[in-house]
């Protein structure tokens, strides 16, 4: 079985440049999540789609950041413009369902200079 | 303010030794524990979980306890393993199930040979 697929896995961008990244999500899984992982600390979950529904984006900085998830398969955040905080590694996870494992893909490394 | 905490950012064991690793909650909501395992450039994988109404969880090797009244847990790796070196994530969640996870800090073990 195929995992999650994320791309690019590395991006260099300088500030106020924006940036998107993908997410292909374990086939069949009806729930999407995209965290934010700074270094030296643990992921924050940033959105969670259940199929292509926002189920939960509270800590999602909406000013700059969108996420998308068009019929319910693959995702795409984006940061608009980006600033130098923004330095991270973003991560993808799905699982089957709402309240299933999340199974997690390599993560996009994203430096803002 | 971090609802969960590794306080140890490190742990150095030998192999064959047992791994024990250490988190903290501070929300009384939460009722769902679970711990990853990440090795570099890849992302988190699920190891092993426990719900509030359960004090362990044994899979193989690995052992999760749970302390409500202290609100923590650790796992405990018996025997250690070289291959067990990653950094470890606590997680906890409040709807009883591995959904909407906040994450601790991790630890990074590495088992000598």
């Amino acid at each position: 079985e195929a995992g999650v697929a994320q791309s690019p896995r590395y991006k260099i961008i300088e500030k106020r440049q924006s940036v998107a990244f993908w997410c292909n999500p374990i086939s069949g899984h009806a729930t999407l999540y995209w965290y934010q992982q700074i270094l030296g600390q643990g992921p924050k979950l940033l959105i969670q789609f259940q199929n292509n529904g926002v189920v939960d984006d509270s800590q999602l900085p909406k000013d700059r950041f969108s996420a998308e998830r068009l019929k319910g398969v693959d995702s795409t955040l984006k940061i608009q413009p980006a600033k130098l905080e923004d330095s991270a590694v973003y991560l993808c996870a799905s699982s089957l369902y709402y309240q299933e494992t999340q199974y997690f893909g390599p993560g996009t490394r994203l430096l803002v200079l | 303010d971090q609802q969960v905490k590794q306080n140890s950012p490190s742990l150095s064991v030998q192999e064959g030794r047992i791994s024990i690793l250490n988190c903290d909650y501070t929300n009384s909501m939460f009722d769902y524990f679970l711990w990853y395992k990440k090795y570099p450039a890849e992302g988190p994988t699920f190891l092993i979980s426990i719900s509030s109404i359960k004090d362990k969880n044994e899979d193989g090797r690995f052992t999760v306890f749970l302390n409500k009244s202290a609100k923590h847990l650790s796992l405990h790796i018996v025997p250690s393993q070289p291959g067990d070196s990653a950094v470890y994530f606590c997680a906890a969640s409040a709807d009883n199930a591995g959904n909407m996870l906040t994450f601790g800090g991790g630890t990074r073990l590495m088992v000598k040979p």
